[in-house]
């Protein structure tokens, strides 16, 4: 089945710790994207990537970081510079950067920093 | 910039109740429109959308029409189950500068009673 795979869905990590969340996606999807959502919050984008080796800052990019090697996946690092951590976090894809091209979602991975 | 704003939550109905989540956006241009749900602990999934105004986005016994004149694109259902019980979101993709990202609003909670 294609779809966009997560992992871990949860995550403990120590305060101080770098910790990456894994994102693959198998839809042939050239855009991926990362979200953040808190309570009350919504979502909101941290990076966004439309090719290969290309990445760019989304609303809310400090304290995190990306990279795109390879069309399918799209790792994002949470630093030690993130002041508040804990939250959930999605990815997805698109097809293609036309304005009615929907985003698929992963299952997310919640992470939480002791 | 782009913007979506939606009813606050969360909202409790009892089954075959009515249902109405209203959300209205600020965006230039002609950006397409899109619901999404969020079932517990898991990622979002597309539940409609519609790409330009009048359009009418229907799925599941869910609607939203794309209102241009007062921008808005309020999510219905006549007859509401338990199994709908989930977190709604609105969302808008724009072309131009923001490069098709999603901009969502903060989530509606909905919870439906037998």
């Amino acid at each position: 089945d294609g779809g966009i795979t997560q992992s871990p869905k949860y995550l403990f990590r120590k305060e101080g710790q770098n910790v990456t969340l894994s994102c693959e996606q198998n839809l042939n999807h050239d855009a991926m994207y990362w979200y953040r959502q808190d309570p009350g919050q919504g979502l909101r984008l941290i990076y966004y990537s439309q090719i290969v080796n290309d990445f760019q800052k989304g609303d809310i990019a400090e304290g995190y970081s990306v990279s795109r090697e390879k069309k399918e996946s799209f790792p994002l690092t949470v630093t030690s510079a993130q002041k508040n951590p804990t939250a959930f976090y999605l990815c997805a894809s698109s097809a293609g950067q036309g304005v009615s091209t929907e985003a698929f979602f992963g299952q997310g991975t919640r992470l939480t920093v002791v | 910039g782009d913007s979506v704003t939606q009813m606050e939550g969360p909202v409790t109905l009892s089954e075959e109740a009515f249902l109405t989540i209203n959300c209205t956006y600020t965006a230039t241009g002609y950006p397409s429109l899109f619901w999404y749900v969020q079932y517990p602990g898991e990622g979002l999934q597309l539940l409609l959308k519609a790409t330009k105004a009048d359009d009418k986005g229907s799925n599941k016994g869910f609607e939203a029409t794309y209102r241009k004149e007062t921008t808005s694109f309020h999510l219905e259902k006549g007859s509401v189950q338990v199994s709908d019980s989930a977190v709604y979101f609105c969302a808008l993709r724009n072309s131009g500068g923001s490069n098709y990202k999603l901009t969502f609003g903060k989530g509606t909670l909905l919870t439906v009673n037998p």
